[in-house]
C-alpha cells in the first residue's frame, strides 16, 4: 500500500524558505507512471497545485509561484522536496504532497497527511 | 489560469437526499476534470477523474458528468459520511486549477 509522508518544520520566519519533504513508502518513487506533486490550502480556503516533479527530475511549477519555488527529487532515499523561498503570512497552509499520473488524464490519487506550516516572527 | 468556479458554495441536506454540484470552467476543458472529497482535518480523496470515471472503491452512489466547460457532481441517496466539502480540478492545463469548493451540510 503506497504512503506518502510530509516531514519538516511547522513554523517559519517571515523572508526566510519553506522547506518540506514527502517520502514515499509502499511504492516506488522510480515509476515511469507517475508523478509527484505539492498542493496547498490556507486556512479555510481552497486547494492550490504548486509544482510536480517525475523521478528523471523534470519539473513543472504554477507560474504565480515559479519564481520561488523548487521541487527535486532523491530517488534513492525515495523522497521528494519542496522549498519555497521569502515566505510570508500568505504562504501560511497546509501542505500536501500527492502522487499522479502522468497520462493525458491526470489527477491527484494519493495524497499524504498533509502538515500545517506557519509563516510568523 | 483555467477559472473553476462551482456552485453552490455550501447546501445543506438531509440522509436520502439527492445532490447535484456543479462545477463550471472558464474555458473548454473537454472531460479533464476531476472530483474530490475532502473532510475536515483529512487530506481530499479521488472520488472521480476524466468527468465520469468513478475511482475504485468509491460507492456507486457518487456519479459524475460533462464536458466542455460544464460539469456535474450527483450524490444520490445522500448517506451520513458524504458530509463533506467537494473540489472539482481541471487538467486540462496548465497550471491545474481547483474549483473554490462546495460544502455539504446537514439540514
Amino acid at each position: 500500500q503506497l504512503q506518502l509522508q510530509e516531514s519538516g518544520p511547522g513554523l517559519v520566519k517571515p523572508s526566510e524558505t519553506l522547506s518540506l519533504t514527502c517520502t514515499v513508502s509502499g511504492g516506488s518513487i522510480s515509476s515511469s507512471s507517475y508523478y509527484w506533486g505539492w498542493i496547498r490550502q490556507p486556512p479555510g480556503k481552497g486547494l492550490e497545485w504548486i509544482g510536480s516533479i517525475y523521478y528523471s527530475g523534470t519539473t513543472y511549477y504554477n507560474p504565480s509561484l515559479k519564481s520561488r519555488v523548487t521541487i527535486s527529487v532523491d530517488t534513492s532515499k525515495s523522497q521528494f522536496s519542496l522549498k519555497l523561498s521569502s515566505v510570508t503570512a500568505a504562504d501560511t497552509a497546509v501542505y500536501y504532497c500527492a502522487r499522479h499520473s502522468s497520462g493525458l488524464y491526470s489527477a491527484f490519487d494519493m495524497w499524504g497527511q498533509g502538515t500545517t506550516v506557519t509563516v510568523s516572527s | 489560469d483555467i477559472q473553476m468556479t462551482q456552485s453552490p458554495s455550501s447546501l445543506s441536506a438531509s440522509v436520502g437526499d439527492r445532490v447535484t454540484i456543479t462545477c463550471r470552467a472558464s474555458q473548454s476543458i473537454s472531460t479533464y476534470l476531476n472530483w474530490y472529497q475532502q473532510k475536515p482535518g483529512r487530506a481530499p480523496k479521488l472520488l472521480i477523474s476524466a468527468a465520469s470515471s468513478l475511482q475504485s472503491g468509491v460507492p456507486s452512489r457518487f456519479s459524475g458528468s460533462g464536458s466542455g466547460t460544464d460539469f456535474t457532481l450527483t450524490i444520490n441517496s445522500l448517506q451520513p459520511e458524504d458530509f463533506a466539502a467537494f473540489y472539482c480540478q481541471q487538467t486540462y492545463d496548465t497550471p491545474q486549477t481547483f474549483g473554490q469548493g462546495t460544502k455539504v451540510e446537514v439540514k
